[in-house]
């Protein structure tokens, strides 16, 4: 059974930083790529990031871009997303979810329950 | 970066009801178009992949067609258990996927 369970949230100050872990099991970790999506307090969901399974090849959202960093360790089975230069509309449920191929893809076919991150003073 | 534009935003129906989600993409994706189903307090489950395919375990009520810009999700027949936010997203080319702004559905 694939589960992916995300920790690392919590309350941070604007500007501060957050690291994000995503422990993936019950597939083959390196043979898919993995991706981030958030939602905002009553907001939609966004894609955030996007990881390929070797690693090799990275992609963020403008709203991100230069702030956080995506990264993955597949000898531990999981997936990082390092926040820093945090602001209050960084605020959100952080999902990770697992991507249907190696490669980065859009097919996301499972997600994990997510991690709350608020920025606040 | 491509836009993504669901409607209705929120709709109310009764139960056996036939329900429909439009889409529409601002430049052409082809196929590449996902729809999600998320329940409060849940994750998002991907119901139908590349407009039409459903996935395993996905009730037949549920179907995706459309192509190029304009895309629909039908439920045939609602239940009770389809109460859900639903999402339309891109998959087509480089990131980002984004997503539609989300159609709430609720029983009348």
């Amino acid at each position: 059974e694939v589960q992916l369970l995300e920790s690392g949230g919590g309350l941070v100050q604007p500007g501060g930083s957050l690291r994000l872990s995503c422990a993936a099991s019950g597939f083959t970790f390196s043979n898919y790529a993995m991706t981030w999506v958030r939602q905002a307090p009553g907001k939609g969901l966004e894609w955030v990031s996007a990881i390929s399974g070797t690693g090799g090849s990275t992609y963020y959202a403008d709203s991100v871009k230069g702030r956080f960093t995506m990264s993955r360790d597949n000898s531990k089975n999981t997936v990082y997303l390092q926040m820093s230069s945090l602001r209050g509309e960084d605020t959100a449920v952080y999902y990770c979810a697992k991507v249907l191929v190696l490669a980065v893809d859009g097919d996301l076919d499972y997600w994990g329950q997510g991690t709350l991150v608020t920025v606040s003073s | 970066d491509i836009q993504m534009t669901q409607s209705p935003s929120s709709l109310s129906a009764s139960v056996g009801d036939r329900v429909t989600i439009t889409c529409r993409a601002s430049q052409t994706i082809n196929k590449y178009l996902n729809w999600y189903q998320h329940k409060s307090g849940k994750a998002p489950k991907l119901l139908i992949q590349t407009t039409s395919r459903l996935q395993s375990g996905v009730p037949s009520r549920f179907s995706g067609s459309g192509s190029g810009t304009d895309f629909t999700l039908t439920v045939s027949s609602l239940q009770p258990e389809d109460v859900a936010t639903y999402y339309c997203q891109h998959s087509y080319s480089d990131p980002p996927y984004t997503f539609g702004q989300g159609t709430k559905v609720e029983i009348k």
